[in-house]
């Protein structure tokens, strides 16, 4: 089993949607976990960190699963400036690092 | 500056060469990755730098590639002998903590020819 596995996508949605990417890990023992999003050609940015209460961020949120060991991401009212990949981050306290996993296309269209 | 610095942003040398790709990360980050990213790829993970301890280079494809970082500080990625296959772009990032997000450079784009 792969330490971080996403759905790789695209998952192909029109403006204004409401669209959802999960995120599965493999080590019990994480602590720590985000969402980056990547534009093409860009190198990855912090969309937001994930807490074990869930979070909200105007039109995003995040949650977390510990019993099933995922997170997942919820974007609301989708943008055409949403088309990115996203992409889930576990810290790793075994292995003390943090891993990416290989990240979701979204795209958005009008 | 305040954010993650790499050098060059591109690169282009001859296969058979050897390359050095620079990483200066963000002042008092203890945790510093390479990873690499070919065209329409995810990242894949080469070398993890945490403070003094000994590097995590579980990711590094071939002997070829090695990974420095002088006074826990700036890192320097080597690449020896260079295949086109090690046309990529190499990702530098940083983090305070294992706990804290990373913050990335910009990237070096190496183009093998």
């Amino acid at each position: 089993r792969k330490e971080v596995e996403q759905d790789p996508g695209p998952f192909n949605v029109p403006e204004g949607a409401t669209v959802a990417f999960n995120c599965t890990y493999s080590n019990s023992a994480s602590q720590s976990f985000f969402w980056y999003r990547q534009d093409c050609r860009k190198e990855p940015k912090l969309l937001m960190s994930v807490y074990s209460s869930g979070n909200e961020d105007g039109r995003f949120t995040a949650q977390l699963n510990r019993a099933s060991q995922y997170i997942s991401l919820l974007i609301r009212d989708s943008k055409l400036s949403d088309s990115a990949t996203y992409l889930c981050v576990v810290n790793f306290a075994g292995f003390q690092k943090l891993v990416f996993g290989t990240g979701t296309r979204l795209l958005v269209s009008p | 500056g305040a954010g993650v610095s790499q050098s060059p942003s591109n690169k282009v040398t001859e296969k058979g060469k050897d390359v050095e790709l620079r990483c200066d990360p963000i002042s008092g980050h203890t945790a510093l990755y390479w990873y690499r990213q070919s065209l329409g790829q995810g990242l894949e993970f080469l070398i993890y730098f945490q403070g003094n301890s000994a590097p995590d280079k579980s990711g590094l494809p071939s002997d070829r590639f090695s990974a420095e970082r002088t006074g826990g500080s700036v890192s320097t990625l080597t690449i020896q002998r260079t295949q086109q296959e090690d046309s990529a772009v190499y990702l530098c990032a940083s983090s305070m903590s294992l706990d804290t997000e990373a913050f990335f450079g910009q990237g070096t784009r190496l183009t093998v020819v």
